[in-house]
């Protein structure tokens, strides 16, 4: 029992490129949900998706797009990266919104 | 809309002393009241939570919450620190609905020194 995984660990992109974080569970959680956390601003929603086959923006949604592929899968689009998105990635996944938040280990972002 | 404060950056304790980590909630009706812990360079772990029902909720690692409604406080506590407990917590309610919000607190690091 994996969790929530997250891929890749580590990136480093020059401004303009793109790139997907990917992010998956396997706890069959309806609830899935992508943050960002940059020191002293503590975690701010991206994105999340209440359910499979729906997404809503969360609190900082502009430069990110993101894709519900299944009920397992999150994924997170940069499509054209910038040095304000230097930052650490986190993907969490509950059974339903109220409920407990299991946390993947993050993906540390570094725009050039 | 939903909210939490936790009003101390940092919390510095001895090993072997209790430990507080404060915060405070702003939500409409029944909370729902969450504590995190993250390790350095690791996720958040979930510590504890209170639905309802008895106000002392014990967790994870010895750590237990009291939740107080006329304060509107649900303070994390520990009654004797380790050194492996010092790390970064975060106490939080469930995403506020209207405003897409996450209501995670800043965040408080805990210290506990030898």
């Amino acid at each position: 029992n994996a969790g929530v995984t997250q891929t890749p660990k580590f990136q480093v992109l020059k401004t303009g490129q793109s790139m997907t974080l990917q992010c998956a569970q396997d706890m069959n959680h309806n609830s899935m949900y992508w943050y960002r956390q940059d020191p002293g601003m503590g975690l701010r929603l991206i994105y999340y998706s209440a359910s499979e086959g729906t997404t809503d923006k969360g609190e900082v949604p502009n430069g990110y797009n993101v894709s519900r592929l299944n009920k397992r899968e999150f994924s997170l689009r940069l499509e054209s990266a910038a040095p304000s998105q230097t930052s650490v990635y986190f993907c969490a996944s509950s059974r339903d919104r109220d409920e407990t938040q299991y946390f993947g280990p993050g993906t540390r972002l570094l725009v050039l | 809309a939903q909210s939490v404060a936790q009003p101390e950056d940092q919390v510095n304790v001895a090993e072997g002393n209790p430990l507080t980590v404060k915060c405070t909630y702003s939500v409409s009706g029944n909370p729902y009241l969450f504590w995190y812990v993250q390790y350095p360079n690791r996720g958040l772990q979930f510590l504890l939570k209170y639905i309802t029902g008895d106000n002392l909720v014990k967790g994870s690692y010895g750590f237990e919450a009291e939740f107080n409604k006329s304060q509107t406080s649900f303070h994390l506590k520990k009654p004797s620190a380790l050194v492996s407990d010092s790390a970064l917590y975060f106490c939080a309610v469930p995403r506020d609905t209207n405003a897409g919000k996450s209501t995670f607190g800043d965040g408080t690091t805990l210290t506990v020194k030898p």
